[in-house]
């Protein structure tokens, strides 16, 4: 069974330019969650999507956005990039509603210059 | 509140030997945890996972131990390896969160040969 895979691997983008990043989940699970992950603030929450709807949503300002399709894959964008977005940006499958095994993808690098 | 927080930074092992990493979580409420192992360039590895009802769980050479009285939680790793080497998280799930996961700081284990 394939892991979740999460594209690009890498990415560069400049101040003010907007971003999507994409997520496959382990076939069968139809939630994934997004979490920002920062030397300073460790890994944070960003939202969750189950079912295309997005059911739990972290502190993060309105240029973070998400949405989830109908074979569960998922999308993050961020807009208006700023500096302190560089992250890696990790996705997590889960296979059942609630309180189940979060499984992660290998993250998206992305840096802000 | 939320905090998820790890006793300490940095564990240092001699090769054999047996690790025991620390967690503190302060909401009541949580009820499933889950420990993550993540190595440099990569996204967080599902190690073991342990719902409230149960107070230890065992893996292969991993053992976690939930005590909810004191909200402390461990995870033991018996003869440590050199691949042992890592960042160890731990994450809560609270009950009618969905997925959402709050992870602690992490433990940098650095297993000396």
């Amino acid at each position: 069974k394939a892991g979740v895979t999460q594209t690009p691997r890498y990415l560069i983008k400049t101040r003010g330019q907007q971003v999507t990043l994409s997520c496959s989940p382990i076939s069968g699970h139809r939630s994934v969650s997004w979490y920002q992950q920062t030397p300073g603030q460790g890994l944070q929450f960003l939202f969750e999507y189950f079912s295309e709807t997005q059911r739990n949503k972290g502190n993060f300002p309105g240029r973070f956005s998400g949405r989830q399709f109908s074979n569960s894959r998922s999308e993050m964008n961020v807009s208006t990039l700023e500096l302190g977005d560089s992250a890696l940006y990790l996705c997590a499958s889960s296979p059942g509603t609630s309180n189940t095994e979060a499984f992660f993808g290998q993250g998206t690098r992305l840096t802000v210059v | 509140g939320e905090s998820v927080g790890l006793h300490l930074p940095t564990l240092s092992v001699q090769e054999g030997d047996n690790s025991i990493i620390n967690c503190a979580y302060s909401n009541s409420a949580s009820d499933y945890f889950i420990w993550y192992k993540q190595e440099s360039g990569k996204g967080p590895q599902f190690i073991i996972d342990i719902r409230s009802n149960m107070d230890k769980r065992q893996g292969q050479r991993v053992t976690v131990l939930l005590n909810k009285t004191v909200k402390h939680l461990s995870l033991q790793i018996a003869a440590t390896q050199p691949g042992d080497s890592a960042v160890y998280f731990c994450a809560e799930n609270r009950a009618g969160g969905g997925n959402k996961l709050t992870f602690g700081t992490g433990t940098q284990l650095k297993v000396e040969l």
